[in-house]
């Protein structure tokens, strides 16, 4: 059984660029769902999908949006990056709403 | 809101058990959860408690819930220096439209002295 996959491991952008993150889910898991991770802090949610639809997000602006894919697979897309946005972002797969989660390893992207 | 409240450090000898603990405050999550975050990696699921449950025992972990308290703890056995590492403590939340999230605290660093 693979586990939850995300490219790329690392990522340097500089303010004012997009940026897009990818996530396979684990084997059977349907749902998604994306954090936030500053140093030293504890991840925040930033949304969740479920059947290739947004069904949930926290309190993050909209230029942080997602999709997901017929194979549940899924993507994080920032646009118009800011210096705060440099953080470890991770995804999270589960066997369904109200399933336990289950994270990659992450995606660490520095802005300049 | 929601929020999760944790110690930042823990320091325990080698051998000893590590109780770290958590204070939450959605008293309608359901599902409470303990993550373990080694240097660089991502979030390690080592165990849940769902909220009608007081205990939960899994090998050398044992979960605590008191939800009159809104107080959850993680007790390890026997600590060993492989246990090193950032423990979070997560409660589950609604988000609207069937979404479940996860918040969590800011983890609190466990440190094993030889």
């Amino acid at each position: 059984e693979t586990g939850v996959t995300q490219s790329p491991t690392h990522l340097i952008k500089t303010r004012g660029q997009q940026v897009t993150l990818r996530c396979s889910s684990q084997s059977g898991h349907n749902t998604v769902s994306w954090y936030q991770q500053a140093l030293g802090q504890g991840p925040q949610f930033i949304f969740q999908y479920y059947r290739e639809e947004e069904n949930g997000r926290g309190n993050f602006p909209p230029r942080f949006s997602g999709l997901q894919f017929p194979n549940y697979s899924s993507e994080l897309n920032v646009n118009a990056l800011e210096l705060d946005d440099s953080a470890l972002y991770l995804c999270a797969s589960s066997f369904g709403q109200g399933y336990e989660q289950f994270f990659g390893p992450g995606t660490r992207l520095t802005v300049l | 809101g929601e929020d999760v409240e944790q110690s930042l450090f823990l320091s325990v000898r080698e051998g000893d058990s590590s109780v770290i603990n958590c204070t939450y405050t959605d008293s309608s999550s359901t599902y409470l959860y303990w993550y373990k975050q080694e240097p660089g990696a991502g979030l390690q699921l080592l165990t849940y408690i769902f909220s009608n449950m007081d205990m939960k025992q899994d090998q050398r972990l044992t979960v605590l819930l008191n939800k009159k308290d809104k107080h959850l703890s993680l007790r390890i056995a026997d600590t060993q220096t492989g246990d090193s590492a950032i423990y979070f403590c997560a409660e589950s939340f609604s988000s609207g439209g069937g979404a479940d999230g996860l918040t969590f605290g800011k983890g609190t660093h466990l440190i094993i002295q030889p």
